[in-house]
């Protein structure tokens, strides 16, 4: 199966700076890729779609300037929690399709942020 | 906005029972579900998915269905054992575009 691998899998960072969380497909080309998080005790929810070489679609209620997404190459897309704050504290997981396997989506390990 | 919802939230049996978890859409729209694993502290693992022209699919001791008119799906897993603890989540896309909204997810625990 498609391998998709997400790093770091653990991050703990002071508030007020900024983490990068990247997502890389290792065998195949990811021409779109997916990021969602997922607060204690609730179910994942969709932040933004990313297709390769274009600027990001996000949910509502998703700041685009917060959490930047660039997704520059067909293997490796990154999140990136600006001025991060206690309450992004979260864990955070990508998943990237292909159009060769428009079907399923290929998710990562997920990424645990801690901000304090 | 399409809402998900998981019924038991949690769950505990002993080892050897079947069982059946259930997951609604308040969208009956879906075009693809899938049922995923998730261990504690760790991603996501695939367990069934059922594309677009599909109502029912089977891996080993799971059976996962899903009726399009309900919005609804089961999985059903067959003499659980211990190694099948963990919080079983359903999810749905509406396009085929794999992005998708996630049920809240059943916590089970397979007593020995």
């Amino acid at each position: 199966g498609a391998v998709v691998s997400q790093h770091p899998s653990r991050v703990i960072c002071k508030s007020g700076t900024s983490v990068k969380i990247e997502c890389r497909s290792l065998d195949f080309q990811a021409t779109t890729m997916f990021w969602y998080r997922q607060f204690p005790k609730q179910s994942l929810m969709l932040m933004a779609t990313s297709n390769e070489g274009s600027k990001a679609t996000y949910e509502q209620g998703v700041e685009k300037d917060k959490f930047l997404i660039n997704h520059a190459s067909l293997t490796l897309s990154t999140l990136t929690v600006t001025s991060a704050h206690p309450e992004d504290s979260s864990f955070y997981i990508c998943s990237a399709s292909t159009r060769n396997s428009i079907t399923e989506a290929f998710f990562g390990q997920g990424t645990r942020l801690t901000v304090v | 906005k399409q809402e998900v919802t998981q019924i038991p939230a949690a769950l505990s049996v002993p080892e050897g029972e079947n069982l059946v978890l259930n997951c609604s859409f308040t969208d009956s729209a879906i075009y693809n579900l899938q049922w995923f694993r998730q261990d504690p502290g760790k991603g996501l693992t695939s367990l069934l998915l059922i594309q677009s022209s599909q109502r029912e699919q089977t891996s080993g001791r799971l059976n996962a269905s899903l009726d399009k008119s309900s919005g609804r799906s089961t999985l059903y897993i067959a003499a659980s054992q211990p190694g099948d603890s963990a919080t079983y989540l359903c999810a749905g896309d509406q396009t085929g575009a794999n992005n998708l909204f996630f049920g809240t997810g059943t916590r089970l625990t397979v007593i020995p």
